[in-house]
């Protein structure tokens, strides 16, 4: 159980141009998704923190209009990186927040999303 | 600003050696996870500890929280070359409180 898919696992974009990533849980309903962003040889840094029906929660320094964040249902979130840049290549990871799990504060990632930008 | 300093943030060893791996914090936190992640993956969950002086074992990894809850050991013994990659300490500051704030990592390889 407890399965977290993202979707592409890979994409390659041009300058200037938006792109969207999916986050499901498969097995679950998460109330609360999270969006990571980590660069290579690096530990995971929080994007952001999206709650089902509401706002996202963005993280000091994270420009929400440049990272969009729409969590439409308990089993869907999505990151949408607007007029992406080269220096926005990184891998994102999100992940969900089982609902009724004895430890609330465990989070289930997915395999992540490789983005680069020419 | 990194709550969670691990150290060492990079080992290589032989296959049957021991290891020890450390999380440690100036803060308290309410439950800290142990994850492991492969290059190109995300990371996959190893154990929750939430008691201070908690000890788990999964099967040659023993994993212990801190009395006081602000730091965290991660023992492998007889390291094999599948226990190869980053390890990354994850606390939580507050029960329910839903943010994560990892460690540094550290980068683990096992040589045959």
């Amino acid at each position: 159980g407890a399965v977290v898919s993202q979707h592409p696992s890979w994409v390659i974009c041009k300058s200037g141009t938006s792109v969207k990533i999916e986050c499901r849980s498969l097995d679950f309903q998460a109330t609360t998704m999270f969006w990571y962003r980590q660069f290579p040889k690096q530990s995971l840094m929080l994007m952001a923190t999206s709650n089902e029906g509401s706002k996202a929660t963005y993280e000091q320094g994270v420009e929400k209009d440049k990272f969009l964040i729409n969590h439409a249902s308990l089993t869907l979130s999505t990151l949408t990186v607007t007029s992406a840049h080269p220096e926005d290549s990184s891998f994102y990871i999100c992940s969900a927040r089982s609902q009724g799990r004895r430890y609330t504060d465990t989070q289930y990632f997915g395999p992540g999303t490789r983005l680069t930008v020419l | 600003t990194q709550l969670l300093e691990q150290s060492p943030q990079f080992l290589s060893i032989q296959e049957g050696e021991n290891l020890t791996v450390y999380c440690n914090s100036s803060s308290v936190f309410s439950s800290l996870q142990w994850y492991r992640q492969e290059p190109g993956e995300g990371p996959v969950l190893l154990v929750t500890v939430v008691t201070g002086g908690e000890v788990k074992k999964l099967k040659r990894l023993t994993f212990q929280f801190g009395d006081a809850r602000k730091d965290s050991s991660l023992h492998i013994t007889a390291a094999q070359p599948g226990d190869t990659g980053l390890y990354l300490c994850a606390g939580a500051r507050h029960t329910g409180f839903q943010k994560l704030v990892f460690g540094t990592g550290t980068r683990l390889l096992v040589s045959p």
